[in-house]
C-alpha cells in the first residue's frame, strides 16, 4: 500500500512550457486535491476532485487545468508555465467516509526560470 | 473568505512546553485539525477536534479551541528536537467535499 505519490519530485521548467504532474493514490478515495505551497502562504487549493471524471476549481486554479479519467489518478498541467507557478505542488487524498483523514503525497518542486 | 492565521515562528528549549495559536473567521467551521510538515516531506495529520468540542488530549498533544473568539491552539508537552517541524493549522467548513483553508504554518525549532 504505497499511499498517495507524486511524480516527479523536482522539475525545473522555462517559462512557456508546459508538462504534467501525476498524482497517484491506492486506497480507493473519492475525493483528490491539488494544492500549492508557497513560503508565508501555507497551502492553497488549486483543484479538487469529488470522483471520477469530476473536477472543480478552488482558490486559485489560474494557468492549471485538471484531470480525472481513473480513480486512482488526478493530474495537474500546466500548459504554459511563468515564474509565478514556481512552488511546491502537494496532491492530497480522503475517503468520504473518513473525511477527517486527509492523505498527502511527498510533494513535487517546481521551478520556473 | 475563510482566512487562518498563525504565527510565523517559534523557538523552545527540549524538554519544555510548546504553544502553537491559531486564529480562524469562519464560524461555521465543523472542525479544526492540526498538521505536521517535516523538511522535505508532505503534510502529516496530527490531531483535530470538532467544532462543538473545547479540548482533545492525545499523549502530548493538547488541542484548545475557544469557538467564541475562534482560537485554536496545540500544546506539546516535554518537547524534543524531533517535534521541531513546520504546523500547520486547517479548517473546514460546512461545504462539500471536505475542503480545507490553511493557515500559514508556524515554524517550531526546539533547542537543547
Amino acid at each position: 500500500n504505497a499511499g498517495v505519490t507524486q511524480t516527479p519530485k523536482f522539475r525545473v521548467l522555462k517559462t512557456g512550457q508546459s508538462m504534467t504532474l501525476l498524482c497517484a493514490q491506492d486506497m480507493n478515495h473519492e475525493y483528490m486535491y491539488w494544492y500549492r505551497q508557497d513560503p508565508g502562504m501555507g497551502l492553497r487549493l488549486i483543484h479538487y476532485s469529488v470522483g471520477e471524471g469530476t473536477t472543480a476549481k478552488g482558490e486559485v486554479p489560474d494557468g492549471y487545468n485538471v484531470s480525472r479519467l481513473k480513480k486512482q489518478n488526478f493530474l495537474l498541467g500546466l500548459e504554459s508555465a511563468a515564474p509565478s507557478q514556481t512552488s511546491v505542488y502537494f496532491c492530497a487524498s480522503i475517503h468520504p467516509r473518513t473525511p477527517n483523514e486527509q492523505y498527502f503525497g511527498p510533494g513535487t518542486r517546481l521551478t520556473v526560470t | 473568505g475563510e482566512d487562518v492565521e498563525q504565527s510565523l515562528f517559534l523557538s523552545v528549549r527540549e524538554g519544555d512546553s510548546s504553544v502553537i495559536n491559531c486564529t480562524y473567521t469562519d464560524s461555521s467551521s465543523t472542525y479544526l485539525y492540526w498538521y505536521k510538515q517535516e523538511p522535505g516531506a508532505g503534510l502529516q495529520l496530527l490531531t483535530y477536534i470538532f467544532s462543538n468540542m473545547d479540548m482533545k488530549q492525545d499523549q502530548r498533544l493538547t488541542v484548545l479551541l475557544n469557538k467564541k473568539d475562534k482560537h485554536l491552539s496545540l500544546r506539546i508537552a516535554d518537547t524534543q528536537t524531533g517535534d521541531s517541524a513546520i504546523y500547520f493549522c486547517a479548517e473546514k467548513g460546512t461545504g462539500t467535499a471536505s475542503k480545507l483553508t490553511f493557515g500559514t504554518g508556524t515554524r517550531l525549532q526546539v533547542t537543547l
